[in-house]
């Protein structure tokens, strides 16, 4: 079974500087996606950003973006000119591309703290 | 559209009772997962239904159980409850299952809570 490790399980930072968030996962497949989804304290998990492991490009969604390194197996979530908002509970996330449904494997999550 | 809305909000059972919780897809949805989340352990694979049949399933004792029903809608059970099973039970859905980067949405939660 896939593994996904979040190093990190708690994180701060000041307002207005940059975050990177680490991810690192274990498969033996060539075509997966990754994710990292945000879950605030009000418990509704969003989505942040997504991954093709076929395309080299980082994915970039506003101040978000991801460092895909795909020989280490390593997905970092770069989160820059942080605000408030972003005090979360982020989690990276894997799905397989095979037709094996639609189990997604988590990480255990890092909290980020957001100081004024 | 409306999000994926989950009922109960909270529950507060017994140990040995059984709980039956309830999950409604976005609209046109027809992949369901349900997690178990706990702190430390972050989110724990249940199972995932799709057009009613169970297609994964998490390392869970056989006291949790699902079910989709043909309008996509979900219930899981948990039978004989133990004060372990205390934790925030999330369910997603997505529109397909493969051929693409399908995120899946989730709802809410059910906080369930055993004593």
């Amino acid at each position: 079974a896939q593994t996904v490790t979040q190093s990190q399980p708690e994180m701060s930072v000041q307002e207005a500087e940059t975050v990177t968030l680490s991810c690192t996962y274990d498969t033996s497949e060539s075509d997966y996606y990754l994710f990292w989804y945000k879950q605030p304290p009000s418990r509704q998990m969003i989505l942040v950003i997504r991954q093709e492991a076929y395309k080299q490009q980082n994915a970039t969604e506003n101040r978000f973006s991801v460092n895909f390194q795909k020989a280490a197996k390593s997905f970092s979530l770069k989160i820059s000119d942080s605000q408030l908002g972003d005090a979360a509970m982020y989690f990276c996330a894997y799905r397989s591309d095979l037709n094996t449904g639609n189990q997604f494997y988590f990480g255990t999550g890092t909290s980020l703290t957001v100081i004024p | 559209k409306a999000g994926v809305t989950q009922t109960p909000r909270y529950l507060i059972k017994t140990r040995g009772q059984q709980v039956t919780l309830s999950c409604s897809p976005i609209s046109g949805h027809r992949s369901v997962s349900w997690y178990q989340q706990t702190p430390g352990q972050g989110l724990q694979f249940l199972f995932e239904y799709f057009s009613e049949t169970q297609r994964n399933k998490g390392n869970f004792p056989g006291r949790f159980s699902g079910r989709q029903f043909s309008n996509s809608r979900s219930e899981m059970n948990v039978s004989t409850l133990e004060l372990g099973d205390s934790a925030l039970y999330l369910c997603a859905s997505s529109p397909r299952t493969s051929g693409g980067p399908y995120e899946q949405y989730f709802g809410p939660g059910t906080r369930l809570t055993v004593t």
